[in-house]
C-alpha cells in the first residue's frame, strides 16, 4: 500500500503571495489531518477533513484553509504569506470512521512540504 | 484543558545502553496517549499507543511505554540502544473533543554514540 504522499517537498514564496499545498492519503483513508510544525512553535493542529467536510480546526488565522476532494485527496492553501509561515505542513490520514472526537486513531504521516517565505 | 510536557529536549545514551524518555501529561478526561518518532526529513511514525487496555504497551522497534495514572506519566523505553534510533520523538496526548484536543510535545532528540 503507497503510504501518505505530500508535494511539493519544498517550497520558496515570497510574503503576500498565497500557497497550495496537497496531500494523497493512504487508499481507504477517508481523515485527512494537517499539521503545522516550527522550531518555535512545535506541531500544531490546523484543520482535520473527512469526505469533504471539515470536522475539526486549530486556532488558525482564517488565512489558512483546506478541501478536501471526493477521493479523499486534500488540498491546504495559506493566502497572504508572512515570514512566520516559514514551517514543515504534515498531513496525515486515518480510516476517521469512528466520529469527529475519535482522536486515537493511528495516524499515518507524509514526509511533508518545507515551506520557507522571504 | 490538557498538556504533554516531555522533560528532556536532548537525550544522549551510547549504542546498546538502556534508552529513557520521558512524558508527563494532564488531562480532564481519561486519555489516549501516543509516542511517534521523526527521522530527519522524514514524516512520523506512530511507535506505540495507550488506549486504557493495558498499563504497559509494547511498540514497534523494540519500545515500549508504561502508563502510571498516579504518576500522570507515559515514559518511552528501550532496553538496548540501535544507532538507528537516532532522532526525535514526540510524546501526544489526545482527549475527547475532536482533533483539536490532540496535543503534541516539543520533542526529544534522542543521540546515539556509537
Amino acid at each position: 500500500k503507497a503510504g501518505v504522499t505530500q508535494t511539493p517537498r519544498y517550497l520558496i514564496k515570497t510574503r503576500g503571495q498565497q500557497v497550495t499545498l496537497s496531500c494523497s492519503p493512504i487508499s481507504g483513508h477517508r481523515s485527512v489531518s494537517w499539521y503545522q510544525q516550527t522550531p518555535g512553535q512545535g506541531l500544531q493542529f490546523l484543520f482535520e477533513y473527512f469526505s469533504e467536510t471539515q470536522r475539526n480546526k486549530g486556532n488558525f488565522p482564517g488565512r489558512f484553509s483546506g478541501r478536501q476532494f471526493s477521493n479523499s485527496r486534500s488540498e491546504m492553501n495559506v493566502s497572504t504569506l508572512e515570514l512566520g509561515d516559514s514551517a514543515l505542513y504534515l498531513c496525515a490520514s486515518s480510516l476517521g470512521g469512528r466520529g469527529p472526537n475519535a482522536t486515537n486513531e493511528k495516524l499515518f504521516f507524509g514526509s511533508g512540504t518545507q515551506l520557507s517565505v522571504l | 484543558a490538557q498538556s504533554v510536557t516531555q522533560l528532556d529536549s536532548h537525550v544522549s545514551v551510547s549504542e546498546g545502553t538502556p534508552v529513557l524518555l520521558r512524558c508527563n501529561y494532564s488531562s480532564s478526561y481519561s486519555p489516549s496517549l501516543f509516542w511517534y518518532v521523526q527521522h530527519p526529513n522524514k514524516g512520523l511514525q506512530l511507535l506505540l499507543k495507550y488506549t486504557s487496555a493495558a498499563t504497559l504497551v509494547k511498540g514497534i522497534n523494540g519500545f515500549e511505554a508504561e502508563f502510571k495514572k498516579s504518576e500522570t506519566s507515559f515514559h518511552l523505553t528501550k532496553p538496548s540502544a540501535h544507532m538507528s534510533d537516532a532522532a526525535e520523538y514526540f510524546c501526544v496526548v489526545s482527549g475527547a473533543g475532536g482533533y483539536q484536543k490532540v496535543t503534541f510535545g516539543t520533542g526529544t532528540k534522542l543521540q546515539v554514540i556509537p
